[in-house]
């Protein structure tokens, strides 16, 4: 089983709609979960931690399911200026040594 | 907003030349990464610093590749003897402790070994 797995898309939808991005990880060590967003050669970009209880950002939200070692993101009302890679990371971990996962990602396009 | 800088953001090599990537990381922060990410595939981790000593490393980062803060602000990954397979962008990233912070990366450093 990969360590971080996603379904790579891509995802295609119109702008407005509501989309969903899930994920699994293979280490139940995990501590710590983050979505990035990463455009087209350019570095990834922390778009949120993910919290135990679920946390949302605006028309982010993530959710965290540790008994089925699983992730996910739902945008909603998306925006052309989504269109990007979302990047599944989690720490391999806990403590100091905060190596991070990542998933191969989800590639997203909003179009007009 | 605090960034982490890198140069050069495009570095062309010859195979078996030596190069040495730059990094500035945020100041207060206390730990230091490096990771790479061949086109096309994920992102990987090569080291972690903190402390002035590595932390961990990967089993890409084998005795070609050495990580040094020479100075107390600048963070260097030095690949010796490059290969082609060390095409990639590499991207440094620092970060504060607590576990949710996650990190923050660098635009990266283009590598094309030719």
């Amino acid at each position: 089983r990969k360590e971080v797995e996603q379904d790579p898309g891509p995802f295609n939808v119109p702008e407005g709609a509501t989309v969903a991005f899930n994920c699994t990880y293979s280490n139940s060590a995990s501590q710590s979960f983050f979505w990035y967003r990463q455009d087209c050669r350019k570095e990834p970009k922390l778009l949120m931690s993910v919290y135990s209880s679920g946390n949302e950002d605006g028309r982010f939200t993530a959710q965290l399911n540790r008994a089925s070692q699983y992730i996910s993101l739902l945008i909603r009302d998306s925006k052309l200026s989504d269109s990007a890679t979302y990047l599944c990371v989690v720490t391999d971990h806990a403590g100091n040594n905060r190596k991070l996962i990542w998933g191969l990602g989800t590639s997203l396009a909003v179009n007009p | 907003e605090p960034e982490v800088t890198q140069t050069p953001s495009h570095q062309v090599t010859q195979m078996g030349q030596e190069v040495i990537l730059r990094c500035v990381p945020i100041s207060n922060h206390l730990y230091f990464y490096w990771y790479r990410q061949i086109l096309g595939q994920k992102v990987e981790f090569l080291v972690s610093f903190y402390n002035n000593e590595i932390s961990e490393k990967s089993e890409i980062f084998d005795d070609q590749f050495s990580v040094e803060r020479p100075d107390g602000s600048n963070f260097t990954l030095k690949i010796r003897s490059t290969k082609l397979e060390d095409s990639a962008m590499y991207f440094c990233a620092s970060s504060e402790e607590g576990p949710l912070y996650g990190y923050t990366f660098g635009s990266g450093t283009r590598l094309t070994v030719v």
